[in-house]
């Protein structure tokens, strides 16, 4: 079945510093992928996707690209803010059928960033 | 654009109890979902209804059912609770396939913080 796998957290950075996040997932087929950042209190909100191989997702500074070859899809800033920190969840939903938001989700990584 | 609305915000049940959580989206999405989220595990599916009249079962279905009431509604029903179904709950809406393929993912309601005792 389908999986996803992010790394440990929580993560600590210093407002500026440089941010990975590593995902790699388990599928069948070729899935959709995902970010999503939850604040606290807050519900999911998608930060990003890719939706075929060699991809590039982006929004708000943040990155990720789409590596079928190491089955990957890390998310990446250059240079982190307080504002950004927050709870990040990698996710995958399968290719073909109508139901795309039927998502896996990684177990999520607690950003916390410090001025 | 209110996006999905869940309901209520907060609920504490005694072991036993019987409750329903609402959901309503207002972006004419034609899939809604129930997960629920747990510290550590990340968001596990519960139920989904692809369209307006099917519902299938997800990851951990046991003691939950759903009801798809309309297109904009997809209530979540615990009949007896139970500790183990304290959690946060989120509903969730989809697109389907657009004219370009899919594109995937969902949008989320606020959460619902349930508590079991």
């Amino acid at each position: 079945g389908n999986s996803v796998t992010q790394m440990e957290g929580p993560v600590t950075l210093s407002e500026e510093a440089f941010l990975t996040i590593n995902c790699t997932y388990t599928a069948t087929g070729y899935p959709s992928l995902f970010w999503y950042v939850q604040y606290p209190g807050e519900g999911l909100q998608l930060l990003l996707k890719a939706t075929k191989a060699d991809d590039k997702g982006s929004n708000k500074g943040f990155e990720a690209t789409y590596r079928k070859e190491t089955t990957s899809f890390h998310l990446e800033k250059g240079s982190v803010q307080v504002s950004d920190s927050a709870v990040y969840f990698c996710a995958l939903s399968r290719s073909g059928g109508t139901s795309y938001g039927k998502l896996t989700f990684g177990q999520g990584t607690i950003l916390t960033v410090h001025p | 654009n209110a996006g999905v609305t869940q309901t209520p915000k907060f609920q504490v049940l005694k072991t036993g109890q019987s409750m329903t959580l609402q959901c309503a989206q207002d972006m004419n999405h034609n899939s809604m979902y129930w997960y629920r989220q747990d510290p550590g595990m990340g968001l596990r599916l519960i139920y989904y209804s692809a369209s307006e009249g099917t519902t299938d079962k997800g990851e951990v279905p046991n003691g939950y059912n759903v009801s798809r009431l309309n297109k904009r509604e997809f209530s979540l029903r615990l009949e007896s609770a139970a500790p183990s179904q304290t959690s946060v709950y989120f509903c969730a809406s989809s697109e389907g396939r657009s004219g370009r393929g899919p594109t995937g993912g969902a949008f989320f309601g606020q959460g619902t913080r349930l508590t079991v005792v």
